[in-house]
């Protein structure tokens, strides 16, 4: 059973589409993240989500956007993607806000 | 903000050799701190953690890390690395209580050669 599951695995799509990235844990966690980790394995948080409410929202692009539709459920939508967009993505959840947290598998994203 | 310095960018060990990886942190207050592993093509998995009480953890597969609080030090360590700990290693700290973002440290990739 994966605790942290993502989809897509690899993304390749063209400067200005949209794509979105999906996520879903079955741990029961109230808390979900996203992160972007660079070509150069840096790891910098995006998002935080807790019972489907924004609660950590750093220097993102408006271009990315959010959503959980519950507290398993935390899709990250990227509008007018760009070649700086290129990274691998990592959704992650916890128990509560700091604690330990799994990640998914992450999805490498590649605009071209 | 907390801030995080891994120094170590790149180590290369022999297989058993004892590793330590150093690990630094910037905050005035009371921190969680984490170790995670990232195995390539891999996601990350923590390796230990520190809340409270004795400041030497254990975590899996033999790695240890000790939080030295007089130099905000979180050490991670090993005394006999394997072909398999070739990985990277993230350091991390969060501020205790509440909805408080982790911050991750830049990674150290770890080769071990056999």
């Amino acid at each position: 059973d994966t605790a942290v599951s993502q989809t897509p695995k690899y993304l390749v799509t063209q400067m200005g589409n949209d794509k979105s990235i999906k996520c879903e844990q079955n741990l029961g966690h109230d808390t979900m993240y996203w992160y972007k980790q660079d070509s150069k394995k840096f790891l910098k948080i995006m998002f935080s989500y807790n019972n489907k409410e924004l609660i950590i929202n750093e220097t993102v692009p408006n271009r990315f956007s959010p959503k959980s539709p519950d507290k398993a459920h935390l899709n990250l939508h990227i509008n007018s993607l760009e070649l700086g967009d290129s990274a691998v993505y990592f959704c992650a959840s916890s128990r509560q806000g700091g604690n330990e947290q799994y990640f998914g598998p992450g999805t490498r994203l590649t605009v071209t | 903000a907390q801030s995080v310095s891994q120094h170590n960018h790149h180590v290369i060990l022999s297989e058993a050799a004892s590793l330590e990886l150093g690990c630094n942190y910037s905050y005035g207050g009371t921190v969680n701190l984490f170790w995670y592993v990232q195995y390539p093509g891999q996601h990350l998995q923590l390796l230990l953690k520190y809340f409270s009480g004795d400041p030497l953890v254990k975590g899996i597969k033999g790695f240890e890390a000790e939080f030295i609080k007089s130099k905000f030090s979180f050490n991670l360590r090993k005394p006999s690395v394997q072909w398999s700990d070739t990985a990277e290693y993230f350091c991390a700290v969060n501020a205790s209580g509440g909805y408080q973002k982790v911050t991750f440290g830049i990674g150290t990739k770890l080769q071990v050669i056999p």
